[in-house]
């Protein structure tokens, strides 16, 4: 079983619609999380780090639930430029540095 | 620089060549990470670095892999007689603060990675 696990996709919505991604991790030590958006060809970047308490920036919103090491992230509507590979990242500082990213889901946003 | 370099860009192998890749990361970055991307899949960590001292290389596929910091800045992966299945993208990131910080402060920027086919 991979420690980061994410549904690849690909996912086809329309301009406007909401999208949701699913990730899971099987650390329960792990500290840190984030979901990095990765365009083609290009190096990953920061969308947003992820609380427990949930936490909103603009039209994304990521919760963490760490009792079920589960990782969520939505998008309310959509953009064509927010076609890119959505990429869950736990990260842990005790027994290790280790920083595993998910395998990324596909999202293509059509007009 | 304003952020990660990485270079060269672009490398091509003879099996059993060795190569050298080489990491700028920003100013004042206290963490550093290597990773390699194959085609389709996320990044894979290979080793960490917190100023010259590289506390996790569990990441490292082989001992043909060697990661070296030595004076807490640019960074240097060799990897020793590439074999096929090192082709991929080698990834650097650097973070402002040490991963013992969680949070915020623990954002990896990336380079733009070098992509080694080995033929």
């Amino acid at each position: 079983r991979k420690e980061v696990e994410q549904d690849p996709g690909p996912f086809n919505v329309p301009e406007g619609a909401t999208v949701a991604f699913n990730c899971t991790y099987s650390n329960s030590a792990s500290q840190s999380f984030f979901w990095y958006r990765q365009d083609c060809r290009k190096e990953p970047k920061l969308l947003m780090s992820v609380y427990s308490s949930g936490n909103e920036d603009g039209r994304f919103t990521a919760q963490l639930n760490r009792a079920s090491q589960y990782i969520s992230l939505l998008i309310r509507d959509s953009k064509l430029s927010d076609s890119a590979t959505y990429l869950c990242v736990v990260s842990q500082n005790t027994g290790g540095f280790k920083t595993i990213f998910g395998a990324g889901t596909r999202l293509f946003v059509k007009a | 620089g304003a952020g990660v370099s990485q270079s060269p860009r672009y490398k091509v192998a003879k099996r059993g060549q060795d190569v050298a890749l080489r990491c700028d990361p920003i100013s004042g970055h206290v963490s550093l990470f290597w990773y390699q991307q194959a085609l389709g899949q996320g990044p894979e960590f290979l080793t960490y670095f917190q100023n010259e001292a590289q506390l996790d290389k569990s990441g490292l596929p082989s001992d043909r892999f060697f990661a070296e910091r030595p004076e807490g800045s640019v960074s240097t992966l060799k990897i020793q007689r590439t074999q096929q299945e090192d082709s991929a993208v080698y990834l650097c990131a650097s973070s402002l603060a040490s991963v013992l910080l969680a949070g915020l402060y623990n954002e990896q920027f990336f380079g733009p990675g070098t992509r080694l086919t080995v033929l």
